[in-house]
Formats: structure tokens, sequence, C-alpha cells
């Protein structure tokens, strides 16, 4: 079984350029959720794809948008990058039914610094 | 709006002794509450949830719905134990998972 994996491990950007994340989620799961934690802070909840489709969104701006692709990979774009987006960012992949609720396994992430 | 809140940022104990790491949230409904724990150098894992009601690794929690809290605790910590510590809450049916600040245990010899 494969586990929930991310590229690139690090990555700097400067102010006003685009970016792009991927997660590859581990073996057998259909959904993914991506949280961005800032330094000293618990990851928050940017969105989440099921089965290719956004499906939950927090209060991130629409600057942030993801892809899920037909194997249940999924990216996250973040355009006109700001100081504020420096962050590590986290992807869990979990198997989810229509109701929802499962165990998420997450990613080891995607540390983005904004210069 | 529901909301975690860990109250201790730093907490350091001795091995043997008990240990307990507080979470509150605020939420009016049926919330499903989590642990999760990050060890040095190793990713974000679940530790345990409130409807498993299991103990794992020697922690138990229990939900307090009238002191709204999920604490953690286990009777008698190890070295091994010492880790971030992250409470998180998940409305009923929801995907919005809500984390709290964390809490970094130390468990000194």
């Amino acid at each position: 079984e494969t586990g929930v994996t991310q590229s690139p491990t690090h990555l700097i950007k400067t102010r006003g350029q685009q970016v792009t994340l991927r997660c590859s989620s581990q073996s057998g799961h259909n959904t993914v959720s991506w949280y961005q934690q800032a330094l000293g802070q618990g990851p928050q909840f940017i969105f989440q794809y099921y089965r290719e489709e956004e499906n939950g969104r927090g209060n991130f701006p629409p600057r942030f948008s993801g892809l899920q692709f037909p194997n249940y990979s999924s990216e996250l774009n973040v355009n006109a990058l700001e100081l504020d987006d420096s962050a590590l960012y986290l992807c869990a992949s979990s198997l989810e039914s229509v109701g929802g609720g499962e165990t998420q396994y997450f990613g080891p992430g995607t540390r983005l610094l904004v210069l | 709006a529901q909301r975690v809140t860990q109250p201790e940022k730093l907490l350091s104990v001795f091995k043997g002794a008990p240990v307990e790491l507080k979470c509150n949230y605020s939420y009016s409904g049926s919330p499903e509450l989590f642990w999760y724990v990050q060890y040095s150098r190793q990713r974000l894992q679940l530790l345990l949830r409130h409807i498993s009601r299991e103990s794992i690794k020697g922690f138990t929690a229990d939900l307090n719905k009238g002191e709204t809290s999920f604490h953690l605790k286990k009777p008698f910590a190890q070295e091994e134990d010492s880790a971030m510590y992250y409470c998180a809450l998940r409305r009923n049916g929801n995907n919005d998972m809500r984390f709290g600040a964390g809490t970094r245990l130390t468990v000194k010899p």
C-alpha cells in the first residue's frame, strides 16, 4: 500500500507568481483534502475533492483553486501569490462514501516560501 | 462557526507521570472530535477519534458535551510520547476539519 505523497517538498516563489502543488493519494482512496499550515498554527482547511468534484471549501479566496484527476491525484493552484501564503501545504486522502467521515491520511507536506 | 482551542502551546512532564492535553471546542451541533499526533520528522497521523471509544498507545479521550471538551489523557507518560498533538473537530456529515493550534508535549526522563 502506497502512502500519500506530495511534490515538491520545498518551493520558493516571489510575490505575484503562480504555483502548483501536487498530491498523490493513498492507493484505493477517492478523496483529497488540502490544508494550509502557517508557522505555529494548526492546519487550516482549504478545500476537498471527491471523485473529481469540489466537495467543500474553507475560508480561502478564489485564487486558491484545485483539481482532482481520474486517478484521484490532485493539484492545488495558487495565483497572485502573497507573502502570507508562505506556509506548509498538506494534502490528506481518504476513502469516502456519500456520507463522508472517514479517516484522513496526511502527506508530508510542501513548504512554500513567498518572497 | 466551529472553533477548537488548545490552551497550552507547551506541556512538559516527567516519564511515568500522568498527562492531560486540553481541548475545548465551540459548536452547537453534534461534532466529531479527533486527536492527531506528529512525531519528530514524521507526518501528521490520526491518534484517536471519539466515535471509536478506544485507547491508542495508552491514550484515551472522552467527549464531554456539557463542558464542550475532548481532553487527551494518559496515566503514565513515556518518552516516546513526546510530539506535537492537535485536536480537531469535524461537523457531522461535513468535510471541513477544524484544527487547534496544537500542544507540544515533552516527556522528560
